[in-house]
């Protein structure tokens, strides 16, 4: 099974700060199989990015990924009040699996 | 506007079985790719397992000798069964639709239920 280990666990920023947020594999993963996730409380988590750096549907462009390999990134470029919450790297090898989660906090 | 709703009994006595159902309002079911993600309260994510139509099922390795799901194509509906539950399966349980790229299946859940929060206690 492919862990994947998300860093830091908290990040504590201000609005129009940028946020960088980090996701490693123990395994290679496929860029196709990398996507990010934004969960706020009580509600279910939310697609932010596919296939590594492609946005979904929605999402504002401040919202970026890249990477490759087993080191995966996912950048907000400036923060908005909405961005705060929880953020969740998955990736999709032999199985299914997601990261820990990043918390953004102001 | 596609849309998902979990049902299913709040409560769950140990060692028996949880039974949950996703309804599916909008789309064909048939169409795509759907999982099942269970939350614990104040933890992460974890994946349950996924089902495409009737005849193709990839469950989590942790957890594939309890979980069995199901598609209704009739009824637009798919299903999660979970055997000999403990208090370790309470969680909120999540439907979601996997999306495509490329033409291809994407682990990607571009579409989620709610939640609904399966407690288990005797």
């Amino acid at each position: 099974e492919i862990v994947l280990t998300q860093s830091p666990g908290t990040l504590s920023l201000s609005p129009g700060e940028r946020a960088t947020l980090s996701c490693r594999a123990s395994q290679s993963v496929s860029s196709d199989y990398l996507a990010w996730y934004q969960q706020k409380p009580g509600q279910a988590p939310r697609l932010l990015i596919y296939a590594a750096s492609n946005r979904a549907t929605g999402i504002p462009d401040r919202f970026s990924g890249s990477g490759s390999g087993t080191d995966f990134t996912l950048t907000i470029s400036r923060l908005e009040p909405e961005d705060f919450a929880v953020y969740y790297c998955q990736q999709y090898g032999n199985s299914l699996t997601f990261g820990g989660g990043t918390k953004v906090e102001i | 506007q596609v849309q998902l709703q979990e049902s299913g009994p709040g409560l769950v006595k140990p060692s028996e079985t949880l039974s949950l159902t996703c309804s599916v309002s909008g789309d064909s079911i048939s169409s795509y790719y759907w999982s099942w993600v269970r939350q614990p309260a104040g933890k992460g994510l974890e994946w349950i397992g996924r089902i495409y139509n009737t005849v193709s099922t990839k469950y989590n390795p942790s957890l594939k000798s309890r979980v069995t799901m199901s598609v209704d194509t009739s009824k637009n509906q798919f299903s999660l069964k979970l055997s000999s539950v403990t208090a370790a399966d309470t969680a909120v349980y999540y439907c979601a639709r996997h999306t495509y790229y490329n033409g291809w299946f994407s682990p990607a859940m571009d579409l989620w239920g709610q939640g609904t929060t399966v407690t288990v206690s005797s």
